[in-house]
């Protein structure tokens, strides 16, 4: 079976710091890894994903994701924070064998920029 | 482009009461999908669709029902409302053709927050 695990609740980190959010996953054959972000009262918008190559990917508002095939992890990050990237994160997976099954999400990981 | 609208925004119903939310797209996606949220569980995948005229049941579809008679449009029924099904719900297209597509971005809509009491 596919899961997520985003082993933060919450992440506090200074505006100008580096941040990271953890995303670790489990399933069949390779992954096709996504992060959504999600502001109050909004949906989800798309900022980035891993299908295959590179395993350092980037994406909007200055964020990057790496893919660790080993540690099974793709974790967002960003060289410097901005109070604006305060909201909600989450993680998406979906095995390359699980065809008919769709992305399982992860619990979300509230990202709070502090200035 | 208006991108993924849904509506209502906000409702709040009785217990045994039935009500429609509709999703409109106009990005002519062939996939569609609609997922509940709540507290601490992320998204949960409820009913998802493939193309006009197909649908199929996701992770927690029990109390729904949809239809995609329209390709811009995925409809997401409650029959008989129930405390439980208090969340958000989202809706959400893709682009895709067969189940590869299933590895492009979602787009969501912004939600409908409904209430059963």
């Amino acid at each position: 079976a596919q899961s997520v695990a985003q082993p933060e609740d919450q992440v506090n980190v200074a505006e100008g710091n580096p941040l990271t959010v953890k995303c670790t996953y489990s399933v069949s054959g390779n992954p096709y890894l996504f992060w959504y972000v999600q502001y109050p009262n909004r949906g989800l918008q798309f900022l980035l994903k891993y299908i295959t190559g590179d395993n350092l990917v980037k994406g909007s508002y200055g964020f990057e994701a790496e893919f660790n095939k080993s540690q099974t992890s793709f974790h967002l990050k960003k060289p410097s924070a901005l109070v604006s990237d305060s909201a909600l994160y989450f993680c998406a997976v979906r095995g390359e064998d699980n065809y008919g099954q769709n992305f399982v999400f992860g619990p979300g990981t509230r990202l709070s920029v502090l200035p | 482009n208006a991108g993924v609208t849904q509506t209502p925004k906000f409702r709040v119903l009785k217990t045994g009461q039935s009500m429609t939310l509709l999703c409109a797209q106009d990005m002519n996606h062939e996939y569609m999908y609609w997922y509940r949220q709540d507290p601490g569980m992320g998204l949960r995948l409820i009913h998802y669709s493939v193309g006009e005229g197909t649908t199929a049941k996701g992770e927690v579809p029990d109390g729904y029902n949809v239809s995609r008679l329209k390709k811009q449009n995925f409809l997401l029924g409650l029959e008989s409302a129930a405390p439980s099904q208090t969340s958000v719900y989202f809706c959400a297209s893709s682009y895709g053709a067969g189940l590869r597509g299933m590895n492009y971005e979602q787009y969501f809509g912004p939600g409908t927050r409904l209430t059963v009491t």
